[in-house]
């Protein structure tokens, strides 16, 4: 057990429709990463919070959101879905936003778009 | 856009096989390297974080060094054993993280 926890574990929605995924960070880190992985592809890096701040952001798309909270739980909001937002979606946490520390993965939600 | 090249995409070896990987990275603006090690249905799990170049990082059968002028990790497995089928994953830490495609080994018994 990693200590982060991402809610829920499995998402079943239709296309159109507008999905939160939740992750809670390891007690005492401040960064969290979020993650997307499609069917056969890598973990491409959607966006980076630390301390509440939006960090660094990646692919993510215009119709994905996130925060971070001052409890430092995160959430990864996906709208107007598409059948090609299935995938795999992680979080990570870590102390501080990098440069040589260690980052945990929580187990993932597993989103499908039907 | 950082990009992070791993290879080969995929390894098939037999057991008690020694074997390695490459991780390709930018050389300007270095921070840190990682790799992980991720199985299948699990979360990837850290192996090491490196951050000097020539660092040689060693966790019992795996091995991982680095070369941050030229750009590049390797990570060695000595003695695979079937439990070692994972896929590896490096990650270039700037100020995110972005990984690789990895890695994905298979020992045969």
């Amino acid at each position: 057990d990693s200590g982060v926890t991402q809610t829920p574990k499995h998402l079943i929605t239709a296309t159109g429709q507008r999905v939160t995924l939740r992750c809670s960070p390891r007690s005492g880190d401040l960064s969290v990463y979020w993650y997307q992985q499609s069917l056969d592809q890598g973990l491409q890096f959607l966006i980076q919070y630390y301390n509440g701040e939006e960090r660094a952001k990646g692919n993510i798309l215009e119709r994905f959101s996130a925060q971070q909270f001052p409890d430092l739980h995160s959430e990864l909001n996906l709208s107007s879905l598409e059948l090609g937002d299935s995938a795999l979606y992680f979080c990570a946490s870590s102390v501080s936003p990098g440069q040589g520390v260690e980052a945990f993965f929580g187990q993932g939600t597993r989103l499908t778009v039907v | 856009i950082l990009n992070v090249e791993q290879s080969p995409q995929s390894l098939h070896v037999q057991e008690g096989d020694s074997t390695n990987f490459t991780c390709s990275f930018p050389s300007s603006n270095f921070y840190a390297l990682h790799w992980y090690r991720w199985e299948t249905a699990k979360s990837p799990e850290a192996l090491f974080v490196m951050t000097l170049n020539g660092d040689e990082k060693k966790k019992g059968r795996i091995s991982a060094t680095l070369n941050t002028k030229e750009g590049y990790s390797y990570l060695y497995i000595k003695g695979s054993q079937p439990e070692d089928s994972a896929t590896y994953l490096c990650a270039y830490n700037n100020n995110d993280m972005r990984f690789g495609a990895g890695t994905r080994l298979t020992v045969k018994p």
